[in-house]
Formats: structure tokens, sequence, C-alpha cells
């Protein structure tokens, strides 16, 4: 099975930052990795799918990219409603989550 | 409104069963691939279980199969999880997702019903 590691597993930023989120795979995948959002008491919500994807709604200050085994979640202009934990996910493997505060 | 909603957590002690029920309104659950996926409360998540579109290919997490059946009621749009010889470490939020199968996103989720099993 293919693993997926996240880092960081925490992240401090102010509004108007710039922040990267990172994913691991054990070893080389197609396009089949997403990324969730979710805030405290809420179930998950999917921001970005095959890779860079943008689900509809979420806002373009998300982006996603990567290839290969390593791939991003980039949160521009960061607001105070994107603090939340971000999770990738590659089928039936999440990363750990990277709270971002 | 298309949504999907989980019931049944409850409190039951190690070595209970309990069943969990996922109803989809809105779309028919047998277009998808239905997951269960769950989280202790201030973790990440763990894929469970899922049933295909097909009603009848099942998958288990290693830590769960032979405790864990999972089945579809295409009458009444409904998921099932049936939990036997439940553990301590089977404590969380069981969530129901969907997707369509072969590395698609999660693109619905429920709100989640919590499992808790303690003495």
């Amino acid at each position: 099975d293919i693993q997926v590691t996240q880092s960081p597993s925490s992240l401090s930023a102010s509004v108007g930052d710039r922040v990267t989120i990172t994913c691991r795979t054990s070893q080389p995948i197609d396009n089949s990795l997403n990324w969730y959002q979710q805030k405290p008491g809420q179930a998950p919500r999917l921001l970005i799918y095959e890779v860079s994807t943008l689900e509809i709604g979420v806002s373009s200050r998300f982006s996603g990219g990567g290839s290969g085994t390593q791939f991003t979640l980039t949160i521009t202009s960061l607001q105070p409603e994107d603090v939340a934990t971000y999770y990738c996910q590659r089928s039936d493997s999440f990363g750990q989550g990277t709270r971002l505060e | 409104d298309v949504q999907l909603v989980e019931s049944g957590g409850d409190l039951v002690q190690p070595g209970g069963s309990l069943r969990l029920s996922c109803a989809a309104s809105g779309f028919s659950l047998s277009g998808y691939w239905i997951h269960w996926v769950r989280q202790i409360p201030g973790k990440g998540f763990v894929w469970v279980s899922r049933i295909k579109s097909d009603g009848r290919s099942t998958s288990f997490a290693d830590s769960v199969r032979g405790r864990f059946t999972i089945s579809r009621d295409d009458a009444e749009n409904t998921l099932y999880l049936q939990m036997n010889s439940l553990r301590v470490e089977d404590t969380a939020v069981y969530y129901c997702a969907r997707d369509k199968g072969h590395g698609t996103p999660f693109d619905l989720w429920g709100q989640g019903t919590l499992v808790t099993v303690s003495s």
C-alpha cells in the first residue's frame, strides 16, 4: 500500500501570508491526490482533487501542485476563515493533517 | 439537498455491537462507492471500509476485518456498518463519504456519528 506523509503538522501564520503544505507518497503516483479542509466540529470539505483541480465553490486563493511523490497545497492571502486542519489523501490513505493557526 | 446523514453512534461496552446507518438524500447510493472513515477526536482520518457501486464488492481495513460488515439497502437508500466485538480502540467519530471509485475524491461527507467503546 502507498503511504502518505504530510508536513508540517502545524503552522502558524498571519492574515495576508502565503503558506504551503507538503504531502509525500511512499512511491510515485498518478494524479489521484486530493486535499481537504476540516474546521472544528465540522466534516471535511473537498478543496482540490487530482492534484490541482479546484472543487466548485472553493476560493482561488487555494492551489495544488506537484507530481511523482511530492505534492503541495498553497494558500495565498491567508484569511481568518482559513483557520482549519488540512489533509491530503490518496485512495485509502490520509496524511496526518496540518493544523493552520 | 444532496447529503449523507449518519446515525447510530452510542456508548457501548468492549465486546459489544453497534450498527451505524448512513442515509443518503438527493442522489442514489448505488451510483457511487461509499466509504466509512473514522477519526479519533483531535486526530487524523483512518479509512475503515467501502462498498462499491455494485453493492456486493466490499473491503475492510485490517484492524476491523472479521469484526465489521458493510451493507446497503437500495430501497431505503441507506448504508450500514455492523460493528461487532468492539474494542476501546474503535472509539472515534465515524463518517460516511462517497466517491466514484478508482482514486476519485470523496466529494460528499456526512456530519459523523460518535462511537465510544468503554466500560
